[in-house]
């Protein structure tokens, strides 16, 4: 059982390039959120999903994408990335009707 | 907006002394009150949590405290240990329909045990 895994662990972008940051659980988890960690901010969510086909934004969406077609992943895309969306971004899962959120190690995302 | 408030964002503690984090939220909708513990490098993980039903919750030498009608709760750790040296992060949850809590987190606060 390997949890959550996240991949890369590590990226470096150009301002404007794209990439997908991988996630996926082998819990069953129905529940999956993206949160990114910057300095004395805390963790902020991005974008969360309840389920296979469900996603919904969090506090902090712009600049973001995802999806969420099996239960097991759940990827966020950056479209055109900005030195703003420089962080260590994780994700999270977590089984319905339990309160226990997991997380990933987290990807740190350095953007030129 | 939701906000969750923690202090200190820093603290040193010598070994064997108690680390007190505090933490203070809004909104009364709130009705679950996690902590995580964060080391560096890795993602934060559960550490102890408490429903507003209870004023205090002890897991070892964790003990969260919680007080309703002022809004706040803590996090006191006893005899603390060099390796309890992370970044600890408070939160409040809150229930968003579709069985679904939305966390939201406290800025954290990063505890230094000394020997």
């Amino acid at each position: 059982n390997a949890g959550v895994t996240q991949t890369p662990k590590f990226q470096v972008l150009k301002t404007g390039q794209s990439m997908t940051l991988q996630c996926a659980q082998d819990m069953n988890h129905e529940y999956m959120s993206w949160y990114r960690q910057d300095p004395g901010m805390g963790l902020r969510l991005i974008h969360y999903s309840v389920g296979a086909g469900i996603t919904d934004q969090g506090e902090v969406p712009n600049g973001y994408n995802v999806s969420r077609s099996t239960t097991e992943d759940f990827p966020l895309r950056l479209l055109s990335a900005a030195p703003s969306q420089t962080s260590v971004y994780f994700c999270a899962s977590r089984g319905r009707g339990r309160e226990t959120q997991y997380f990933g190690p987290g990807t740190r995302l350095l953007v030129l | 907006q939701q906000q969750v408030k923690q202090s200190p964002q820093s603290l040193i503690v010598q070994k064997g002394g108690i680390s007190i984090i505090n933490c203070a939220y809004e909104n009364t909708a709130f009705d679950y009150f996690p902590w995580y513990q964060q080391f560096p490098g890795k993602g934060p993980a559960l550490l102890i949590a408490i429903r507003p039903d209870v004023s205090e919750k002890k897991e070892g030498r964790f003990t969260i405290s919680f007080n309703k009608s002022a809004k706040q709760f803590s996090l006191h750790i006893m005899d603390s240990q060099p390796g309890d040296s992370a970044t600890y992060f408070c939160a409040a949850g809150i229930y968003s329909g579709a069985g679904s809590y939305q966390l939201t987190f406290g800025k954290g606060t990063k505890l230094s045990v000394i020997p």
